[in-house]
Parts: structure tokens; C-alpha cells; sequence
């Protein structure tokens, strides 16, 4: 496991784009699957993409056109983008690395603490 | 996608109680369940991998158990620490999907 936190604003006005960073601290992100998952208050969780240090990339297609994942192995971070918000993307936005087993298959197995970020002018 | 369902939504307990909560995907997902524990203001923990597989530095009174569509989490001698919320997430397929959650409350 490794320590995650998320950085970014906590309010975005609806049109703009919601921008968070994740700072992985205690191991390097140039190794396994990192993610972003968000949770809109009073609901579930939901996975959000990931981004596999070679620079691939996977989305869940609800949000995949107004989605990108990055990279900055320089600081050991990586980023969020959605574009276009709204009232509906409020939510606790996470970042977590993402293990790929074979045997085991995807799990979660580090998670940052969350940060809410409202949508609202 | 996937639909993961779980049931009870909330439940209460006391201290020293056994209770199970338990999570049915739409489609067989094989044993790629895993089960997680959320505190508010706090990052989720992993419990569960691979639908009984306890993840390291879990205690023991957590246990997974199923396979194809229905999983099941019990938690024995419930401690104070374990009043949270616990979500099951299926790892068989893209997009990944959480059931909503089960709030375990006293």
C-alpha cells in the first residue's frame, strides 16, 4: 500500500473543468494502474478510468468523451480532467492505485482520503 | 456494465453481534468480488480481494465467501471500530462497478 492525496479546487463552475492532481508518495508511479473513483453524496461509488504508467488508458464510458487521465512521473503524480460539468459531477472525487492480478484480478488496494468538489456558480 | 446489488442497504448491530452483508452481480463475474470498508472523512480500505481473500493487516473476524453472481462479507464479534459503510466492487470487466454501499450502524 501506498500513501495518495488529492490536490485541487474544491469549487468549479458548471461549464468549466474540474482539474485534480494525485500525489503518490513512498513508491514510484512508473509501476501498476492508477485511478480516479468519485462519489456523488448520498450515492455509491464510481469508477471514474485509469492510466497504466506506459500512458494507457481506460474509461468508464458514461464519462469517457469529457474524461482525461494523466501522467507527470517527475513528481510522481498523476491527474484528472472532466471538462464540461455540472450539477451532477459534485462529488468526494478519489484517487487509488489500482493492482492488476491475474489470479486476483483488479482491486483497489490504496486510496486517498477524497476531496469534494462542488459544482455550483 | 455489470450491476452490483447489495443488500441490506443499512443495518444495526451491536457490539460482539456476527452479520453478513451480501452483494449479487447482474452477470457471473467469477470470484472477481472484492469487498471494501469506508469511514466518513477517511480513504476506503480494502477487506476483501478475489471474493475470500483477506488483505494484509485485516483482522480475521473479516470473510469473504461466493462466487459467479452471489458474495457474501461476514464480520464475527463485532468490534466498535467495524460501524462503518462497505461497498463490494466486481473486477471482471470494464467499466468497474460498486454496489451503492451498506451502511452498518449500532
Amino acid at each position: 500500500q501506498v500513501p495518495l492525496q488529492e490536490s485541487g479546487p474544491g469549487l468549479v463552475k458548471p461549464s468549466e473543468t474540474l482539474s485534480l492532481t494525485c500525489t503518490v508518495s513512498g513508491g514510484s508511479i512508473n509501476n501498476d494502474y492508477w485511478s480516479w473513483i468519485r462519489q456523488p453524496p448520498g450515492k455509491g461509488l464510481e469508477w471514474i478510468g485509469y492510466i497504466h504508467y506506459s500512458g494507457s488508458t481506460n474509461y468508464n464510458p458514461s464519462l469517457k468523451s469529457r474524461v482525461t487521465i494523466s501522467t507527470d512521473p517527475s513528481k510522481n503524480q498523476f491527474s484528472l480532467q472532466l471538462r464540461s460539468v455540472t450539477a451532477a459531477d459534485t462529488a468526494v472525487y478519489h484517487c487509488a492505485r489500482l493492482l492488476r492480478k491475474a489470479a486476483a484480478g483488479p482491486h483497489f488496494d490504496s486510496w486517498g482520503q477524497g476531496t469534494l468538489v462542488t459544482v455550483s456558480s | 456494465d455489470i450491476q452490483m446489488t447489495q443488500s441490506p442497504s443499512s443495518l444495526s448491530a451491536s457490539v460482539g453481534d456476527r452479520v453478513t452483508i451480501t452483494c449479487r452481480a447482474s452477470q457471473s463475474i467469477n470470484r472477481f468480488l472484492n469487498w471494501y470498508q469506508q469511514k466518513p472523512g477517511k480513504a476506503p480500505q480494502l477487506l476483501i480481494y478475489a471474493a475470500s481473500s483477506l488483505q494484509s493487516g485485516v483482522p480475521p473476524r473479516f470473510s469473504g465467501g461466493g462466487s459467479g453472481t452471489d458474495f457474501t462479507l461476514t464480520i464475527t464479534s463485532l468490534q466498535p471500530e467495524d460501524f462503518a459503510t462497505y461497498s463490494c466492487q466486481q473486477g471482471y470487466s470494464t467499466p468497474i462497478t460498486f454496489g451503492q454501499g451498506t451502511r452498518l450502524e449500532i
